[in-house]
């Protein structure tokens, strides 16, 4: 069946360090969306991507979507604590009805 | 605009008991989503609603899940005679639109945790 796979899964860092989380799917993706889920809380939406090729920033962050649509990645750039927790990539079923989430990449920061 | 409401936060049943879990999707959405969370693992797809109709339920056990949508009131996913295994955080999403055609944001609430002793 249609896998989405993340790596790594867990990184730590020093504060001020940079930070990349790889995304890949088993199938070509119409879209691709990444969420953030703090310790103990519920996936907040980051982003969506749907252009082939597509890089797109918020602040310290920057997504990337594949030229071929299978694969993204999720780069931060000088981490802050702030930034701790865990990071989803997500992308649609084949039959458009549901997310399939990748397990997370858990990032922890230390000060 | 409140935000996908779930209840109860944390559930606690007996082996056997039945649990009931509630979510009430962001106004005017109308696609419901659960999710099953794991420790340290992804969220696995159960099902997807619209308004009275389940439109996939390829990742929920066919034995002792259900789920509804009610024309009236919160989604509601119900799981019979609970066993450890069922421990878990279950997540409810809402959407506007369906994902297919180019996809749209899910709104997550904040989840049921769910013990069973």
């Amino acid at each position: 069946g249609q896998q989405v796979m993340q790596i790594p899964q867990y990184q730590h860092v020093q504060e001020g360090e940079d930070f990349t989380t790889y995304c890949n799917s088993s199938t070509t993706l119409s879209n691709i969306q990444w969420y953030k889920q703090r310790p103990g809380g519920h996936p907040v939406f980051l982003i969506q991507l749907v252009k082939s090729g597509e890089v797109k920033k918020q602040k310290r962050l920057t997504f990337q979507f594949g030229e071929a649509k299978k694969n993204s990645s999720l780069h931060i750039t000088a981490t802050q604590t702030t930034d701790v927790g865990t990071y989803f990539c997500a992308g649609p079923n084949q039959a458009g009805t549901a997310l399939i989430f990748g397990k997370g990449t858990t990032l922890s920061v230390s000060s | 605009n409140a935000g996908v409401m779930q209840n109860p936060r944390h559930l606690v049943r007996r082996r056997g008991q039945e649990a009931r879990l509630r979510c009430s999707p962001m106004k005017g959405h109308s696609h419901v989503y659960w999710y099953r969370q794991l420790p340290e693992e992804g969220l696995k797809f159960m099902v997807y609603l619209q308004k009275e109709n389940i439109i996939d339920e390829s990742g929920m056990p066919k034995e002792r899940f259900s789920a509804e949508f009610p024309k009236e009131g919160p989604s509601i996913l119900r799981i019979q005679q609970v066993v450890r295994g069922d421990s878990a955080a279950y997540f409810c999403a809402s959407s506007p639109v369906g994902q297919g055609a180019g996809g749209t944001e899910a709104f997550f609430g904040q989840g049921t945790r769910l013990t069973v002793v």
